[in-house]
């Protein structure tokens, strides 16, 4: 079963807008990150944040991490036609083990 | 391009048949995980190794699905007499375990092998 949702299932913006997806989780984490998925491809890996992290930045994307609402954004910031396609946040858990568990995703489309 | 390998990247296949899958992991990739994507979710863990170990299986990888690691490098998942809603999207990630210089073992996906169950 899915740990989580993401909100919004579905976001369509222009080249240059930025881009914001939200992530909830269940239980209580060890790190969180989020993978990028083209169509029918596999998931590329963008960033990690740990639970004892509140705020990540990599490039154009900002990754913030509230563990007391269990929730964590993406922010992909001046968006381009390629950063179109589904986002997912993965939760890794606090005890032991490697699973990872993912979000429902969010499909971003950025119009040229 | 030393990435995760997948073959083959799509099969289709008659209800009852058995399949099975092949993962190259990254070389120096001592974990190796499996999971299954149907169309508009995400990616759900099947079962992970450790070397040639299998640590750690989800209650979705039912008596049909079998996996194995059998030199702790590539792996093969055969999934027996197939059915319907077996169709999705296998994915095979792998990773280093944590420790020394490895905070996170930050897993790294193959482009998956595409099942389709007639």
């Amino acid at each position: 079963s899915q740990q989580g949702e993401e909100d919004p299932q579905a976001l369509s913006i222009q080249e240059g807008e930025n881009a914001t997806m939200n992530c909830s989780y269940k239980t209580s984490i060890n790190n969180l990150q989020w993978y990028r998925q083209n169509s029918g491809r596999g998931l590329v890996h963008l960033i990690l944040i740990r639970s004892n992290e509140r705020e990540k930045h990599s490039g154009r994307l900002r990754v913030t991490l509230d563990t007391s609402k269990k929730s964590s954004s993406l922010l992909i910031t001046a968006s381009r036609a390629a950063d179109t396609a589904s986002y997912f946040c993965a939760t890794a858990p606090e005890t032991s083990g490697s699973r990872l568990t993912f979000g429902e995703g969010t499909q971003l489309t950025v119009n040229p | 391009d030393t990435g995760v390998s997948q073959d083959p990247r799509h099969k289709i296949t008659k209800r009852g048949q058995n399949v099975t899958f092949r993962c190259d992991p990254i070389s120096e990739h001592n974990r190796l995980y499996w999971y299954r994507q149907t169309l508009g979710q995400g990616p759900e863990f099947l079962t992970y190794f450790q070397n040639e170990a299998q640590l750690e299986k989800s209650r979705l990888l039912s008596d049909r699905f079998s996996a194995e690691r059998p030199k702790g490098s590539f792996s093969t998942l055969e999934i027996q007499r197939t059915e319907q809603g077996d169709s999705a999207m296998y994915l095979c990630a792998s990773s280093l375990s944590p420790g020394g210089n490895v905070p996170y073992d930050t897993q790294y996906f193959g482009p998956g092998t595409r099942l389709t169950v007639l």
